[in-house]
């Protein structure tokens, strides 16, 4: 299989804190993760790649400074929003990249954030 | 124009009866397509993953891919309550998967 999980899956916070997100893939290595954000009743929206030992690649339109991606380990990538405002209530999800030739994108369940 | 559409329903059939859904697509360079099934507040899952033209099989679903007309579709058959969720297609033009366009997903709902 290709187990990804995601910690924690639901956050509350105040406006001006910050929040963590982790990504694991259980079984596998990924040399490569990705973060989404999805609203409501609308697909997933890319907000960066992360690769292993390297700094993120953003979206066009994403701040960097906001949304601080890490990806120390082969089976962890955290996803750290600064200065959280309500704004950024959402439902973020990361995947990870099994590394084969033809495989795809595996999902975490996701972690639903909301900002007070 | 959208790289990838996709009807987002929301689409309601009874139970057992057969599902078809459908994405079509711009971009001629995509390779790889792929469906994922989301259940409410959860994470995408992979449902089927094919590459190039053709039909796939995997138990109650067959994927089909028709790059001459950039369309491809997911049948569901023998439709249970647990197949209501949504269903997203997405597409990459490379193996690495490093870039997947989602479609904007379609509703499904079974009725017992």
């Amino acid at each position: 299989g290709a187990v990804v999980s995601q910690h924690p899956s639901r956050v509350i916070c105040k406006s001006g804190t910050s929040v963590k997100i982790e990504c694991r893939s259980l079984d596998f290595q990924a040399t490569t993760m990705f973060w989404y954000r999805q609203f409501p009743k609308q697909s997933l929206m890319l907000m960066a790649t992360s690769n292993e030992g390297s700094k993120a690649t953003y979206e066009q339109g994403v701040e960097k400074d906001k949304f601080l991606i890490n990806h120390a380990s082969l089976t962890l990538s955290t996803l750290t929003v600064t200065s959280a405002h309500p704004e950024d209530s959402s439902f973020y999800i990361c995947s990870a990249l099994r590394g084969s030739r033809g495989d795809t994108q595996y999902f975490g369940p996701g972690t639903r954030l909301t900002v007070l | 124009q959208k790289e990838v559409e996709q009807d987002p329903g929301p689409l309601s059939v009874p139970e057992g009866a057969i599902v078809s859904l459908n994405c079509t697509y711009s971009n001629s360079a995509f390779q790889y397509f792929m469906w994922y099934r989301q259940y409410s507040r959860k994470g995408p899952e992979l449902l089927m993953y094919t590459y190039s033209s053709g039909n796939k099989e995997d138990g109650r679903f067959t994927a089909q891919v028709d790059k001459s007309s950039k369309y491809i579709s997911l049948f569901i058959r023998d439709s249970q309550p647990s197949d209501s969720a949504t269903y997203l297609c997405a597409m990459s033009a490379d193996s690495s998967a490093s870039k997947i366009i989602f479609g904007s997903g379609t509703r499904l709902s079974i009725r017992p």
